[in-house]
């Protein structure tokens, strides 16, 4: 079984930190993924990877960038985090074709 | 960019019941891939069943089973014989066979199950 594991289920920092979420892969997939799940509105692709420091810009972008040195290990990172980023952050890997596979979550909560 | 549509916000049945969850797409490609997936209150989120565009027979996996009408782009879940267990948030989610990276995901349907 593929397994997706997130560094922390629940974080809470303050404005203005830097913050690091991090997710690590064991199946070798290409493809990784950052989502932020809020009531009524789904998931919201954030950023994803389909190779080793290879990124694009999912639909809300702004304020997060990601890193992703290794195949098995995306990070994303809140550069300045702020209260409108209090949320669910979902990380998911995919091999080529295939459904998604998901990690934990992390809620965090910015004070 | 495709769209995903669930117009479903919340649902509920009555155990051992059967429901059906709604999902329709929007989408000008002809081959893809759709899914259902299950997240249960603070748990992780999992796939429950999925669905080739080009392969006509529904899809079923136990209690799970599709409706698949691709002229009418939709794809529905029916879920037969209720369990508690089946209590969650229910996302339908699609993507290309073509472009292949990038999901699209419904905003969900949170499904209670009285007992």
């Amino acid at each position: 079984d593929v397994k997706v594991t997130q560094s922390s289920r629940y974080l809470v920092k303050r404005t203005g930190e830097k913050v690091f979420l991090e997710c690590v892969q064991d199946m070798d997939h290409e493809n990784m993924f950052w989502y932020r799940q809020d009531p009524g509105l789904g998931l919201r692709l954030i950023y994803f990877s389909y190779d080793v420091k290879m990124k694009e810009k999912g639909d809300i972008p702004e304020g997060y960038s990601v890193s992703r040195e290794k195949k098995e290990r995306f990070s994303l990172i809140l550069e300045s985090a702020s209260t409108n980023q209090t949320s669910m952050y979902l990380c998911a890997s995919t091999a080529p074709r295939g459904p998604q596979h998901f990690g934990d979550g992390t809620r965090l909560s910015i004070l | 960019a495709q769209t995903v549509t669930q117009s479903q916000p919340e649902m509920s049945v009555q155990e051992a019941e059967t429901v059906t969850l709604s999902c329709t797409y929007d989408t000008s490609e002809s081959d893809y891939y759709l899914f259902w997936y299950k997240q249960p209150p603070s748990r992780q989120m999992i796939l429950v069943i999925r669905q080739e565009a080009y392969k006509q027979q529904n899809a079923t996996e136990n209690r799970f089973s599709v409706n698949f009408q691709k002229a009418a782009k939709s794809f529905s879940l029916k879920i037969s014989d209720s369990q508690l267990g089946d209590a969650a948030m229910y996302f339908c989610a699609y993507r290309s066979a073509l472009t292949g990276n990038q999901f699209y995901f419904g905003t969900g349907t949170s499904l209670t199950v009285i007992p």
